[in-house]
């Protein structure tokens, strides 16, 4: 049983630049949720996704925005980056927006 | 909106000691509090929650006791062993039909030495 899985692992990108992370869910699992978690520090939730609508967004900005797919997949992107973006990015997925989040091993982003 | 705060941020224990992290939540509709831990380089994992129907909850030498008129949560480790060194974090959420956001305390760098 595949868990959930994050791509790309480490990516290094140019301020300004933009950026797109992909996460795939656990099995069974129709819920996606992002969170920023910077070093030292605990997750930042960034937003969630059910039935591939935003359901819930935390305290980021415009230029972080997402997509769900049908098969529950879903895009991370972040636009006109800032060195402050650098962080890792972790996806979470659940059951029916349930509360027990499975997270995935997370994308290092590095902002240059 | 909610806010977390996470006590101690760092906790060094010997072997076979007890190991006790505290954590309060600002949001009183809370009802939601898991516990992650994560090691070094991986993912955050999922190791005990409670909900705030319920005042205690064990699994084995891990438990999570919670104090809804005070606003506190804590995890208890007993019988600490090595590999139980890691980053514990605490969360709280607001369990409804928006969403199930996590909001996460700053975490407590456990180690346990033998």
């Amino acid at each position: 049983d595949a868990g959930v899985t994050q791509s790309p692992t480490h990516l290094i990108k140019t301020r300004g630049q933009q950026v797109t992370l992909r996460c795939s869910p656990k099995s069974g699992h129709d819920t996606v949720s992002w969170y920023q978690q910077a070093l030292g520090q605990g997750p930042q939730f960034i937003f969630q996704y059910y039935e591939e609508e935003e359901r819930q967004r935390g305290n980021f900005p415009d230029r972080f925005s997402g997509h769900q797919f049908p098969n529950y997949s879903s895009e991370l992107n972040v636009n006109a980056l800032l060195l402050g973006d650098s962080a890792l990015y972790l996806c979470a997925s659940s059951y029916r927006q349930g509360p027990e989040a499975f997270f995935g091993q997370g994308t290092r982003l590095t902002v240059v | 909106g909610e806010n977390v705060e996470q006590h101690p941020s760092t906790l060094s224990v010997q072997e076979g000691d007890s190991a006790v992290i505290k954590c309060t939540y600002s949001d009183s509709a809370s009802n939601y509090f898991p516990w992650y831990k994560q090691e070094l380089g991986k993912r955050p994992q999922l190791i005990i929650d409670i909900r705030s129907n319920v005042g205690e909850k064990k699994d084995q030498r891990i438990a999570v006791t919670l104090n809804k008129t005070a606003k506190h949560f804590s995890l208890h480790i007993t019988e600490t062993q090595p590999e139980d060194s890691a980053v514990y974090f605490c969360a709280a959420s607001r369990l409804n039909q928006a969403g199930t956001a996590l909001i996460f305390g700053k975490g407590t760098t456990l180690s346990v030495s033998s």
